[in-house]
């Protein structure tokens, strides 16, 4: 079987930093996938890691360690557009489908 | 490209009506996938299809649920009868080549049932 965990819930002020980490349980995994939804709206890609590593991309970074089950989404210089929730999903390549967590819901604060 | 099309965007009914969701993928893309989102569940794989073929269907709910793709340019989601349990977002998403590529996502179909 698969099993994700993220946090339910974050709290951060517009500026800072905040790391929001998934850790997953998956035979046949392939890569980790990070997805932005914001409140009514449907989960835009953001990040997609197959080999270990952090992957910059702007204010946002991924960081994935297989060996550790275990990624992160990184934030920087948050901005209150970022309050939205953060879904992290394995791919399992030998099920051939993506096992999306519960999702982080982040709110940004003044 | 317009990206993924769903309709309709909300959707209404009464228990025990059949109703029919439809999604159009990006163009070129050769996998679709139906999910459920709920507060109670997150976001659930109903079904994927890989080149219009189902390839796993074991997330769909009971046999009230069925899909299809006809080509490779439209897919529905049907559910008959519907309950009020049913009442989720639905969202249908596609991707270039299966799960090791990024998924585009519709911007999902709200379903009451009442």
């Amino acid at each position: 079987g698969q099993n994700i965990d993220q946090p339910t819930e974050m709290t951060a002020t517009e500026g800072a930093i905040v790391q929001i980490n998934c850790t997953y349980q998956t035979s046949g995994f392939n890569g980790l996938f990070w997805y932005q939804q914001h409140a009514g709206e449907a989960p835009t890609f953001l990040s997609y890691n197959v080999l270990d590593g952090l992957e910059e991309k702007g204010r946002f970074s991924s960081f994935l360690s297989r060996s550790k089950g275990y990624s992160y989404l990184l934030l920087k210089e948050l901005q209150m557009k970022d309050s939205a929730s953060y879904l992290c999903a394995a791919a399992n390549t030998n099920a051939g489908k993506s096992t999306f967590g519960d999702g982080t819901t982040l709110t940004v604060k003044p | 490209d317009a990206g993924v099309i769903q309709s309709p965007r909300h959707e209404v009914t009464e228990m025990g009506q059949e109703v029919t969701l439809r999604c159009k993928p990006i163009s070129g893309h050769n996998s679709l996938f139906w999910y459920r989102q709920t507060m109670m569940r997150g976001l659930e794989l109903l079904i994927y299809f890989n080149n219009n073929v189902p390839i796993d269907d074991s997330g769909m709910p009971e046999d009230r649920f069925s899909a299809k793709m006809p080509n490779a340019s439209f897919s529905t989601l049907k559910i008959q009868p519907s309950e009020p349990r049913d009442s989720a977002v639905y969202f249908c998403a596609s991707s270039l080549q299966g799960v090791n590529t990024e998924a585009f996502f519709g911007q999902g179909t709200r379903l009451t049932v009442v």
